[in-house]
């Protein structure tokens, strides 16, 4: 079936140590992202990529980096720069230009840090 | 950017309308409007998108002012299911999609 994961569901590290996201699509979309909500707030835009091998900085980008490699795939990391890492991540795929379509969303990844 | 504004919470009786409203009032001419709604813990999913004209599909209606200042999203017969938050959004053409703080719709049997 066409969609987008992300793995894994949980994940949990301990404080000051790098992890990896993983996002992976299928739908043949040029853009992905990468948001953080934390509990009880909406979603906030820390990498966008509108194509392969380029990517832009979203409203919170400090502490995390990415990577766009392969069209199907958007892996974020979240570096120990990152203050206050624990946070549901979520990741979307949609099209390109004008209208786009609709963007489709992995189940997100909960990530602890202890 | 068109920044959009939308009420923090509202309540529905289960089988009536429940219309959440949106404002854009910076919204240019090119930016559609998109809806999309999260359940608890899960990821978002779209609901329904315009530019001018009014949109209807099998989940829900959308209304966009002939200014395209403002827009309503309609659930025509809301169910318990429909509880969520529901997210106005209006994307530029450089794709950054971004997201408020929505509208988190209580609907009440």
């Amino acid at each position: 079936d066409g969609g987008i994961t992300q793995s894994p569901k949980y994940l949990f590290r301990k404080e000051g140590q790098n992890v990896t996201l993983s996002c992976e699509q299928n739908l043949n979309h040029d853009a992905m992202y990468w948001y953080r909500q934390d509990p009880g707030q909406g979603l906030r835009l820390i990498y966008y990529s509108q194509i392969v091998n380029d990517f832009q900085k979203g409203d919170i980008a400090e502490g995390y980096s990415v990577s766009r490699e392969k069209k199907e795939s958007f892996p974020l990391t979240v570096t120990s720069a990152q203050k206050n890492p624990t946070a549901f991540y979520l990741c979307a795929s949609s099209g390109q230009g004008f209208g786009f379509g609709e963007a489709f969303f992995g189940q997100g990844t909960r990530l602890t840090v202890v | 950017d068109a920044k959009t504004t939308q009420p923090p919470s509202m309540d529905c009786a289960e089988g009536r309308a429940a219309n959440l409203p949106c404002n854009h009032s910076t919204i240019s001419g090119n930016e559609y409007v998109y809806w999309y709604r999260q359940i608890h813990s899960q990821g978002p999913q779209y609901i329904i998108h315009g530019l001018k004209n009014n949109e209807t599909n099998e989940m829900a209606s959308l209304i966009i002012t002939e200014d395209r200042k403002s827009s309503t999203l309609i659930l025509p017969h809301a169910t318990l299911r429909d509880t969520a938050v529901y997210y106005c959004i209006v994307r530029p053409v450089r794709n950054d999609m971004r997201f408020g703080a929505g509208t988190r719709l209580t609907v009440k049997p």
